[in-house]
Order: structure tokens, then sequence, then C-alpha cells
């Protein structure tokens, strides 16, 4: 079956420590999302990635990095700078319904649940 | 910016009621979709209407779009526990940027059984 697979599920990491969360489709979907999602709150783009070895910030990048090494994988990793990182972490793909545009559904992954003790 | 906000915030009712939220947007549109949210989950899509349609139908939802009012709702007949979710609207840009997919705050839905 098609779909995004992001892991952990769940994720606890100590204060200062950067912390990887995955996030492979087999979609064939050229670009590939990252959001974050607060309690009670929508969506709040982190890092977008339209093509492989490029990838763009989004509306809250600060503390966050990410990689697209292969079109599959679009990793993201919570670095030790970002000061409040517990939240939900959403990864999502999408394909191009033209040149450079991207307006079609997104498909997302089940999330990964970030926790700082 | 959050693009789309969605109202009411939560909506309470019972099986077999109708269920209506609504979302309103500020910019120009190329498309608005709707997706739900279970509880710790991802989102799923559900429906995706077009700035130049005005009306939608898929099973038991039925999206609506005034383009005029910058506004859309969508309607589920016929509720059941198992629609209880979060539904969130998301609009595209008519840019087709890939990075101004906006989502709103979402409508918290609970059906009663």
């Amino acid at each position: 079956d098609g779909g995004i697979t992001q892991s952990p599920k769940y994720l606890f990491r100590k204060e200062g420590q950067n912390v990887t969360l995955s996030c492979e489709q087999n979609l064939n979907h050229d670009a590939m999302y990252w959001y974050r999602q607060d309690p009670g709150q929508g969506l709040r783009l982190i890092y977008y990635s339209q093509i492989v070895n490029d990838f763009q910030k989004g509306d809250i990048a600060e503390g966050y990095s990410v990689s697209r090494e292969k079109k599959e994988s679009f990793p993201l990793t919570v670095t030790s700078a970002q000061k409040n990182p517990t939240a939900f972490y959403l990864c999502a793909s999408s394909k191009s319904t033209g040149t450079g545009m991207y307006t079609g559904e997104l498909f997302f992954g089940e999330g990964s649940r970030l926790t700082v003790l | 910016s959050q693009q789309g906000e969605e109202d009411p915030q939560a909506l309470s009712i019972q099986e077999g009621e109708n269920a209506t939220m609504n979302c309103s947007y500020k910019t120009s549109i190329n498309n608005l979709q709707w997706y739900r949210q279970n509880s710790g989950r991802g989102l799923v899509h559900l429906i995706l209407i077009r700035s130049n349609e005005r009306e939608k139908h898929s099973g038991r939802l039925r999206v609506t779009l005034d383009t005029s009012k910058k506004s859309s709702s969508l309607l589920i007949t016929a509720s059941r526990a198992a629609d209880t979710a979060s539904y969130f609207c998301a609009t595209a840009p008519s840019t087709g940027s890939a990075r101004q997919l906006t989502f709103g705050s979402g409508t918290q839905l609970t059906v009663l059984p």
C-alpha cells in the first residue's frame, strides 16, 4: 500500500539534545512537508521541499533542520535551539499539479509526538 | 499567518443530526480543501472544491464555496458517532505555491450516540 510512514510515534527528549524524526513516502510525490501542531491549534509549516537536495523554510523554521537526499525521505531534526519543541509533528506529501504548482491534496503520515522531559 | 478560520471551534450533536462547519479565508484561492483528524492521528483529505465551483458532494459530505464572501461550509448529514473528529479547512493560493497551503485551527465535532 502506498503511503507515508513516520517514526517514531512517540519520542522523549532531554533538554539540550537533538532528535530526528523520520518521514518516508512511497507515493512518488515530488513535494514533502513538515508541520507542527500544538493542542487545539491548526498546522504550522516548518519546512517544505519540492525537489531532491532543495528545501525551503516555512513559517516556524527556527530551531529545526531538514534534508532531502532522496525523493522518498524527508527527515526533520529538532535541535536544542528549539525552545519549545513539545508538540505533534506531521509529515505530508503532495504531487505536482503543474509546473511548480502544488494545489492538490496532501497525504499525511500518522504523526510523531515529541515530549521534552 | 492562518488563512482559513473555522467556526464554530467546537460542535456537539446527537447521532443522526446534521453538522455544519464554516471556514472563512482572506486572499484569493485556487481551491479549498477539508480534512479530518481523529484524535492523535494524521489528517485525512475529505474533499476539494475549486474556486470556480459552488457546491460539491461526496457521500454524506456537502461542501459549498462562496468566493465573493470568501467562505466555505462543510455539511455532514446523518452524523454517526464515528464522525467524531477535528475538521480543518485548508486553502491553496491562486499562485499555486507549495508553501502556501494554509490550515485553519479546526472545528472539534463530537457526535453523541
